[in-house]
């Protein structure tokens, strides 16, 4: 079946406009999550649903970020008034579980770039 | 914030060396698992070795955890070019979070 996917695959936009990021998992996949790798980093996390339980919202670095999971499967990730720091890929990954021992199946990303 | 900590952060061999990546954590895990990237791609799962267990093999991947030093090693075996990409490290935690390192980038010259 089709992995993770993600649109766009790349995103352009000026500084303070809102951005809105998908991510479709794969079928049955309970747990999503959200990833922010910078330039030659490693990931960092920003949020994680599953199932119908509350979000771990933990991770997002500010207010302006915020994700939604509609109906269990797609997802998409908002970033308010962007900033030219928030330029990064953004990584989404699925598991069938959170529970000990998920292995997490990753799309290709969104590159975002904030002029 | 991340927990695993990759070194070195580059390596570059030649082919048919081995290549040997090492992991640092600090605090207790329920398992410990390498990715890899390759360039502009999302990151695909290798391994997962359970914090009970001390080494695990696939194919040419060779990983050992040792859980009183907090480390783990992944070894890469007669490398090839099509090794060349950065691999991360993630832990899973005693409350079910994942933390990535900063990954090593691998290059592998023909």
């Amino acid at each position: 079946g089709a992995g993770v996917s993600q649109s766009p695959s790349n995103k352009v936009t000026e500084k303070g406009k809102d951005v809105e990021l998908r991510c479709d998992p794969i079928s049955g996949h309970t747990a999503l999550y959200w990833y922010r790798q910078s330039l030659g980093q490693g990931l960092e996390f920003l949020i994680y649903f599953q199932g119908n339980s509350a979000p771990d919202k933990s991770g997002l670095p500010s207010d302006r970020f915020s994700a939604e999971r509609t109906g269990g499967s797609v997802s998409t990730l908002t970033i308010q008034r962007t900033q030219q720091e928030d330029s990064a890929v953004y990584l989404c990954a699925s598991s069938f579980d959170r529970g000990p021992q998920n292995i997490q199946y990753f799309g290709a990303g969104t590159r975002l770039s904030v002029l | 914030s991340q927990q695993g900590e990759e070194d070195p952060q580059a390596l570059s061999i030649q082919e048919g060396e081995n290549a040997t990546m090492n992991c640092s954590y600090k605090t207790s895990i329920n398992n410990l698992q390498w990715y890899r990237q390759n360039s502009g791609r999302g990151l695909v799962h290798l391994i997962l070795i359970r914090s009970n267990e001390r080494e695990k093999h696939s194919g040419r991947l060779r990983v050992t955890l040792d859980t009183s030093k907090k480390s783990s090693s992944l070894l890469i075996t007669a490398s090839r070019a099509a090794d060349t990409a950065s691999y991360f490290c993630a832990t899973e935690q005693g409350n079910n979070d994942m933390r990535f390192g900063a990954g090593t980038r691998l290059t592998v010259k023909p």
